[in-house]
């Protein structure tokens, strides 16, 4: 447990409408990742973080902003949620890019 | 395309057996491995890292890495029904992390 939170847990929303999910961290781990996880797909990279205002894009950038103002603090933001963006969505942090990560509690999103 | 394959099961072994559970990858440049469990309605969590050829053993489990045929296992040994869970395989290359979709694990009582 690396002590990491996302806020809101649970979000419904409309199609069209912006939504920011966030992830803070008190470990002080220099990586912070969003991913999605969705039936038959597993775990997909969206963006990453390695470092304050350093950011890059995973997989399945499409759709998706992030911004990392601290260290502690990595926001995935939907500038128009779709139906497709409909799944869970779990944090995770690392010391390094090659190391273990660890993961937060996630947050369900649903979009209708 | 980096890939990560995981039969996806189910498994289903006897309280008390050895579960395993086996990962192939397909990008040859891949540095270091890991296993995650993750139970229904959870988050992963990570049980096992190997970064180089050979064994790794932490408990009952243990982790087998050979990067000439681009595969990964886990072994539980004496398995208990609180392994139950899915195993996810997940394999970094550079900065990023590629997961297989899991394997799901039953173990009967």
């Amino acid at each position: 447990d690396a002590g990491i939170t996302q806020s809101p847990r649970h979000k419904v929303t409309e199609t069209g409408t912006p939504v920011t999910l966030r992830c803070h961290q008190t470990e002080n781990h220099r990586y912070m990742y969003w991913y999605r996880q969705d039936p038959g797909h597993g775990l997909r990279l969206i963006h990453y973080s390695y470092g304050v205002k350093d950011t890059d894009k995973g997989e399945v950038s499409d759709g998706y902003s992030v911004s990392r103002s601290k260290t502690e603090d990595f926001l995935l933001t939907l500038e128009s949620a779709t139906s497709s963006q409909t799944s869970v969505y779990f944090c995770a942090t690392g010391t390094s890019g090659a190391y273990e990560q660890y993961f937060g509690p996630g947050t369900r999103l649903t979009v209708t | 395309q980096k890939e990560v394959e995981q039969n996806s099961g189910p498994l289903s072994v006897p309280e008390g057996a050895i579960a395993s559970l086996n990962c192939t990858y397909s990008d040859r440049g891949s540095q270091s491995f890991f296993w995650y469990r993750q139970y229904s309605g959870k988050s992963p969590e990570l049980i096992m890292s190997i970064y180089s050829n050979g064994d790794k053993e932490d408990g009952r489990f243990t982790a087998q890495l050979n990067k000439a045929s681009q595969y990964v296992s886990l072994l539980i040994r004496d398995s208990q029904p609180s392994d139950s869970a899915t195993y996810l395989c997940a394999v970094n290359t550079g900065n990023q992390f590629y997961f297989g979709t899991g394997t799901s694990l039953t173990v009967i009582p």
